[in-house]
């Protein structure tokens, strides 16, 4: 039979409004998050990270939320612009210093 | 520092042929990452070293697919004989490692594999 491509999740949101992407992470003894934008053509780019032993963290225009008792990760953009249309992943440590497991990703779409 | 350099960007070989693809991580970086990108699987690890060592292998597909990292700025990723569904895009990265106990990786800009 023909093989069916990966389905991602899709978010769409109007220019302007705040974004927030979702992501389920599997292992508990992961200590350490980074969410990751990655642009059509290009490499995945790191937009911020956050340790377990916090809940918040704050950037640029961008938001991260940890709830571990739950183990649900958010990323919210706030005033959501065209050029932040892409496939956003989140990935986790496994509570490991060397390696990050990568979630399927979101994709963010702008309608300006 | 220019990032993480990969070569060729763009690669189209023929089933059977030997693919070889080049990475050079950030200068200083003592972790250096093998990804692959396809829309049945998403971004699967393949193979990561540390401090030029190989760490874990396990997600490497098959015999076919092997990494080597002679020095800590160049390693490279070679598929023997390769097939149609290698067809890919294989991502390099790299991380600082031993300079922070946790840290992010930083991507190359991809090869983009096709095996005809």
């Amino acid at each position: 039979g023909e093989s069916v491509g990966l389905h991602l999740p899709t978010l769409s949101v109007q220019e302007g409004d705040n974004s927030i992407i979702n992501c389920a992470y599997s292992n508990s003894a992961s200590d350490y998050f980074i969410w990751y934008k990655q642009e059509s053509g290009k490499g995945p780019q790191f937009i911020i990270d956050i340790r377990s032993n916090m809940d918040k963290r704050q950037g640029q225009r961008v938001t991260v939320l940890l709830n571990k008792t739950v183990k649900h990760l958010s990323l919210q953009i706030a005033a959501t612009q065209p050029g932040d249309s892409a496939v956003y992943f989140c990935a986790e440590n496994g509570g490991s210093q060397g390696n990050l497991i990568f979630g399927k990703g979101t994709k963010l779409s702008v309608k300006p | 520092d220019a990032g993480v350099i990969q070569s060729p960007r763009h690669e189209v070989t023929e089933m059977g042929q030997e693919v070889t693809l080049r990475c050079k991580p950030i200068s200083g970086h003592d972790y250096l990452f093998w990804y692959r990108q396809t829309m049945m699987r998403g971004l699967e690890l393949l193979i990561y070293f540390n401090n030029n060592v190989p760490i874990d292998d396990s997600g490497m597909p098959e015999d076919r697919f092997s990494a080597k990292m002679p020095n800590a700025s160049f390693s490279t990723l070679k598929i023997q004989p390769s097939e149609p569904r290698d067809s890919a895009v294989y991502f390099c990265a790299s991380s600082e490692g031993a300079r922070k106990v946790f840290h992010e990786q930083y991507f190359g800009p991809g090869t983009r594999l096709t095996v005809t």
